[in-house]
């Protein structure tokens, strides 16, 4: 069974551009979740969304959008790009959500820079 | 007060010998515990994780948690050099019951 998936792997833009993230997470999952990870951190919590619903947000700018697509896939935007930006963007898939004894599941991450 | 803390290390130990990892947490109503391991370069692998006070084994690790004292540990017994890594803690918090991560222990197994 294929894991979740992100795409691109990697991904170079200049400062002000816009870039946008895909994940696609396991077959049967309803709730995906995206994360960035600068070097050295764990990651942080950006966006969770399930059945197609924002179900939190974390301590990011509005710069910083997503939604999920009636097949449980999301997009994670980001625009007016920074210098900080530049991280692993991580996306998680669980089966469902609330409990707090999901198992989150992690793609390979697209690993962002920006110049 | 982080909400979850870890020592950074690194942390550098024999092959064959116990690695001890260690994971506080801040919230007193954290009911589980989420260990994941990350290879340079890659995305977090989930290891174990433990909801119950006690002892959960699975194979060469072994979760220890206290909620009492807000302490969760992971031991690697018989470590090897392909258990060289960076070990994250995560606890489940906030209304979406988002995984909040420790900053992550660095295990470097010697050979």
């Amino acid at each position: 069974d294929a894991g979740v998936t992100q795409s691109p792997t990697h991904l170079i833009k200049t400062r002000g551009q816009h870039v946008t993230l895909r994940c696609s997470p396991i077959s049967g999952h309803k709730s995906v979740s995206w994360y960035q990870q600068v070097l050295g951190q764990g990651p942080q919590f950006i966006f969770q969304y399930y059945e197609k619903e924002e179900r939190g947000r974390g301590n990011f700018p509005d710069r910083f959008s997503a939604r999920q697509f009636p097949n449980y896939s999301s997009e994670l935007n980001v625009n007016a790009l920074l210098l900080g930006d530049s991280a692993l963007y991580l996306c998680a898939s669980s089966a469902s959500t609330g409990s707090g004894r999901e198992t989150q599941y992690f793609g390979p991450g697209t690993r962002l820079l920006v110049l | 007060q982080k909400e979850v803390e870890q020592n950074s290390g690194p942390l550098s130990v024999p092959e064959g010998a116990i690695a001890s990892l260690n994971c506080t947490y801040s919230d007193r109503g954290s009911q589980s515990f989420f260990w994941y391991r990350q290879y340079s370069g890659k995305s977090p692998e989930l290891i174990m994780f433990i909801y119950s006070n006690g002892d959960k084994e699975d194979g060469r690790f072994t979760a220890q948690l206290n909620k009492a004292s807000q302490y969760v540990s992971l031991l690697i017994r018989d470590s090897q050099p392909s258990d060289s890594a960076t070990y994250l803690c995560a606890v489940p918090s906030g209304s979406a019951r988002q995984l909040t991560f420790g900053s992550g222990t660095q295990l470097t197994v010697l050979p």
